[in-house]
């Protein structure tokens, strides 16, 4: 079965870094995801597309500052010099046949 | 600009039925696969639904097959979901998203409420 697996919280220092980590479940490591962002009482923004190989491809308008890496099952999302704006629920997703799969989210927090 | 902008939510009574719609502008909606995901209050993302192009297959998870149904209208660049025999648990905030495998855009949503 298809499953994303996202810690639920992390917090990290205004103007620090922060790696949030997704994680496909057993024979799925193949997969590509995508990354969203909701800030609070907002709908979600694509952030980016991650491939398996760890290319990535941004939606319109995301900062360099987001960037993406991938290692196995582990899908990863680095956010560096962190902004207020930053503090947001961020979500993996993966598609299968005719269906899309999302992580539980990780709920971000700038100290 | 890419924009979807969903309508139709509301408070309705379990059992009740009721229609949501996606207005989409900035591509071209006829080329694109586009699905409805849902929120519930203080929950994760859950996707309910998505349609292909020209509405020849369409995919539902499995708490509201039988009960929704998802639709599209190309000429009026527009997405429905009609929900019929609502539940509580069908409460949550409705966005419509345009489907690249994942979803590249997103509304804003609209809050569908259950409850008697």
């Amino acid at each position: 079965q298809l499953v994303l697996t996202q810690s639920p919280s992390a917090s990290a220092s205004l103007g620090a870094s922060v790696k949030l980590t997704c994680t496909l479940s057993s024979g799925h490591s193949s997969y590509a995801i995508a990354w969203h962002q909701q800030q609070p009482e907002k709908g979600p923004r694509y952030l980016m597309k991650l491939n398996s190989d760890g290319s990535h491809s941004k939606g319109d308008g995301i900062p360099d500052r987001f960037s993406g890496s991938s290692s196995g099952a582990e899908r990863y999302l680095t956010i560096s010099s962190l902004q207020s704006e930053d503090e947001a629920d961020y979500y993996c997703q993966t598609w299968g046949t005719g269906s899309w799969v999302f992580g539980g989210g990780t709920k971000l927090t700038v100290l | 600009e890419v924009q979807l902008v969903e309508s139709g939510g509301g408070l309705v009574q379990p059992g009740g039925s009721l229609r949501l719609s996606c207005a989409a502008s900035g591509f071209t909606f006829s080329s694109y696969w586009m699905s409805w995901v849902r929120q519930a209050p203080g929950k994760g993302l859950e996707w309910v639904a998505n349609i292909k192009q020209d509405g020849s297959e369409k995919y539902y998870v499995d708490s509201v097959k039988g009960r929704f149904t998802i639709s599209r209208d190309n000429a009026k660049n527009s997405l429905y979901l009609q929900m019929n025999s609502l539940r509580a648990e069908d409460t949550a905030v409705y966005y419509c998203a345009r489907d690249s495998d994942y979803g590249d855009y997103w509304g804003q949503g609209t809050l569908v409420t259950v409850s008697s």
